[in-house]
């Protein structure tokens, strides 16, 4: 079955630092991942996804993110750190393709704090 | 380009009563997925309906239940509410149009049973 995981429940960083926000996949077949960012009392809002392609993936609000298929990992990565960059953060990971199910699965969400 | 709509934005009920969860999808998009985001539990699929049909549901009660309308809106009905069915229900939509389409996500529904 398909899963990704989230090691950790919060990120602290430093505004101007550089930030990571860690996932890993387990999947059976080519991964669709994807990066989501929630902010309190909303919804989801779509970052970045990798289907195929280039490594380095580069998504919206500065944010990007590196496939390693040797790791079966998927980090979330921006240069420098903004204090409104604080939210939740969901790595998922689609649950096949035009077959049985098309739903996402999520990760535990990572909570980044970045202090000014 | 409007975005996911859903309605109500809040809602408040007692247990054992029903409550009705309305959504819009962004024009153009013929899937609609529901979610559950409840604390604790993270984020779970409940429903898949694409085209009018059921496609998926995920591993809740039959008391979840829901339909897609002929313009592709979506109600997701909860019946004999319990208490921790309170959670924020997210829907989402998309276009199997492409491979590997994002899935655009509402404001949800915060549902409260007391």
């Amino acid at each position: 079955a398909q899963s990704v995981a989230q090691p950790e429940d919060q990120v602290n960083v430093a505004e101007g630092n550089p930030l990571t926000v860690k996932c890993t996949y387990s999947v059976s077949g080519n991964p669709y991942l994807f990066w989501y960012v929630q902010y309190p009392n909303r919804g989801l809002q779509f970052l970045l996804k990798y289907i195929t392609g280039d490594n380095l993936v580069k998504g919206s609000y500065g944010f990007e993110a590196e496939f390693n298929k040797s790791q079966t990992s998927f980090h979330l990565k921006k240069p420098s750190a903004l204090v409104s960059d604080s939210a939740l953060y969901f790595c998922a990971v689609r649950d096949g393709y035009g077959g049985a199910t098309n739903k996402l699965i999520f990760g535990t969400g990572t909570l980044l704090a970045v202090q000014p | 380009e409007a975005g996911v709509t859903q309605s109500p934005t809040h809602l408040i009920k007692t247990r054992g009563q029903q409550a009705t969860l309305r959504c819009s999808p962004i024009s153009g998009h013929t899937s609609v997925y529901w979610y559950q985001q409840a604390l604790g539990l993270g984020l779970q699929f409940l429903l898949w309906y694409d085209e009018g049909e059921e496609r998926n549901r995920g591993n809740f009660p039959p008391r979840f239940s829901g339909r897609q309308f002929p313009n592709y809106s979506s109600e997701l009905n909860v019946n004999a509410l319990e208490l921790e069915d309170s959670a924020l229900y997210l829907c989402a939509s998309t276009s199997l149009a492409s491979v590997g389409d994002e899935q655009f996500f509402g404001p949800g529904t915060r549902l409260t049973v007391l």
